[in-house]
């Protein structure tokens, strides 16, 4: 079966730091490139950062870039995401997915880890 | 404010059928494919159109995709309660380099 599993989700202060991780399985994952997502309750999708499949080329969101860092590794068969000077507003459900065939689509999903920023 | 727009809510009775709409720009779904996300209330995302109008494996054909121009719509054919969800469209976009979703369409079942 393949899956995601995202942990790492805590109550952090403001200016603080986390790491979430991914653990995946049932599929190559050193095959796919990998997505971060985030849902504040009750509102929309925001995609927040995307990794190849060798870690080579990284992506963005504006509202993240400079202060969160993807990274994965493969032989783990892991993704990360590294959240630095965190804010209130980066409090919310994070997903972590598996890239399809083009740039943009998610395929799979994983159940969310929760991060507050309080 | 998102990039794409999308109708906040939808609505219609069972068996009949529903779209919903997707506008962007020429920097997203002008030169990209569009995919849509099923998402019931308290759940993850699923995948339910992808390459503007292909669906995965187990997604029923009752769920179809179009993209016209700077447009998308997604429609919903006899329309059943468990459709329920909230949908989102989504593109890669150009111009910010990164996947851009829109603000999503609830969808209420009558």
């Amino acid at each position: 079966e393949v899956q995601l599993v995202e942990s790492g989700g805590v109550v952090v202060q403001p200016g603080g730091s986390l790491r979430l991780s991914c653990a995946a399985s049932g599929f190559n994952f050193d095959d796919h490139a990998m997505h971060w997502v985030r849902q504040v309750p009750g509102k929309g999708l925001q995609w927040l950062s995307l990794i190849s499949w060798d870690g080579s080329r990284t992506y963005y969101a504006d509202s993240v870039k400079g202060r969160f860092t993807i990274s994965r590794d493969n032989t783990k068969k892991s993704l990360y995401l590294r959240m630095d000077s965190l804010r209130a507003d980066d409090t919310g459900l994070y997903f972590c997915a598996k890239g399809g065939g083009s740039q943009s689509d998610m395929d799979v999903w994983g159940k969310g880890t929760t991060v507050t920023v309080s | 404010q998102s990039v794409l727009t999308q109708p906040p809510s939808a609505s219609g009775t069972p068996g009949q059928r529903v779209t919903i709409s997707c506008s962007g720009s020429t920097s997203n779904i002008g030169s990209n494919t569009v995919n849509w996300y099923q998402q019931v209330p308290g759940t993850a995302p699923k995948l339910l159109i992808f390459y503007n109008n292909q669906r995965p494996s187990g997604v029923p054909d009752r769920f179809s995709g179009s993209k016209s121009g700077t447009s998308a719509s997604l429609a919903i054919t006899g329309l059943q309660s468990e459709d329920e969800a909230d949908y989102y469209c989504a593109t890669w976009d150009d111009s910010l380099d990164g996947p851009v979703f829109g603000g999503g369409t609830d969808l209420t079942v009558l």
